[in-house]
């Protein structure tokens, strides 16, 4: 069965770096693209962009550029997420989430990771 | 502030039915597939209606969906206790080249 296995809970100072990685499992990772969603405490969806897994492509939204970087490793069948010089704002749980294409339907999600910026 | 506008909150008494709107324009809902998903309280969201009105696996059919123009909506049958939960309406919008998601509707079954 797919599943995505996200990392778990971080906790960072201000103007550090953090690495959340989503394992994917149970169906061919690069015949579909991996999405990256935030959700800040008690709000709603928001999405960050996508990555080609068959290219390894990157699209930000505006908004979540510069300081965040996706990534893959396709021989262990793995996304990342990379935030740098992280602010309090940051501070919310990140989901991965599989889709055909970029303008699909997420149809599997990760478990999500908690990220938290305080000093 | 999105550009899909979901009611805050909806409530129910069980076995009752509900709708939940989500409003958007002709770059949005007007133009492509709209996607549901159900955010149980501390859990990650989860697919329950794609194109517009087409249900995955395993998803009951007390779930339905609808479209009309810039509009869709989320209907649910015979509310339970464990249909409580924020719902998200979810599709493309080209003026953004984004995907835009609805500020989501909390659900309580009073």
């Amino acid at each position: 069965q797919v599943q995505l296995v996200q990392s778990g809970s971080e906790l960072k100072k201000p103007g550090a770096s953090v690495k959340v990685s989503c394992k994917a499992s149970g169906y061919s990772f690069t015949t579909y693209a991996m999405n990256w969603v935030r959700q800040a405490p008690g709000q709603g969806l928001e999405w960050m962009g996508w990555i080609n897994t068959n290219t390894g492509n990157p699209t930000y939204v505006q908004g979540f550029t510069g300081r965040f970087v996706f990534s893959l490793d396709t021989s262990v069948n793995t996304a990342y997420l990379q935030i740098s010089s992280l602010k309090a704002e940051d501070t919310a749980v990140y989901y991965c989430a599989r889709a055909w294409g970029p303008t699909d339907y997420f149809d599997y999600w990760g478990q999500g990771t908690l990220v938290t910026v305080s000093s | 502030q999105s550009v899909l506008t979901q009611p805050p909150s909806v409530s129910a008494a069980p076995g009752q039915k509900v709708t939940i709107s989500c409003s958007g324009s002709t770059s949005n809902i007007g133009n492509d597939y709209v996607s549901w998903y159900q955010q149980l309280p501390g859990t990650a969201p989860k697919l329950l209606i794609y194109d517009d009105n087409k249900r995955p696996s395993g998803i009951p059919d007390r779930f339905s969906g609808s479209k009309s123009g810039t509009s869709a909506t989320l209907g649910i049958t015979g509310l339970q206790t464990g249909d409580e939960a924020d719902y998200y309406c979810g599709t493309w919008d080209s003026s953004l080249s984004a995907v835009a998601f609805g500020g989501g509707t909390k659900l309580t079954v009073l």
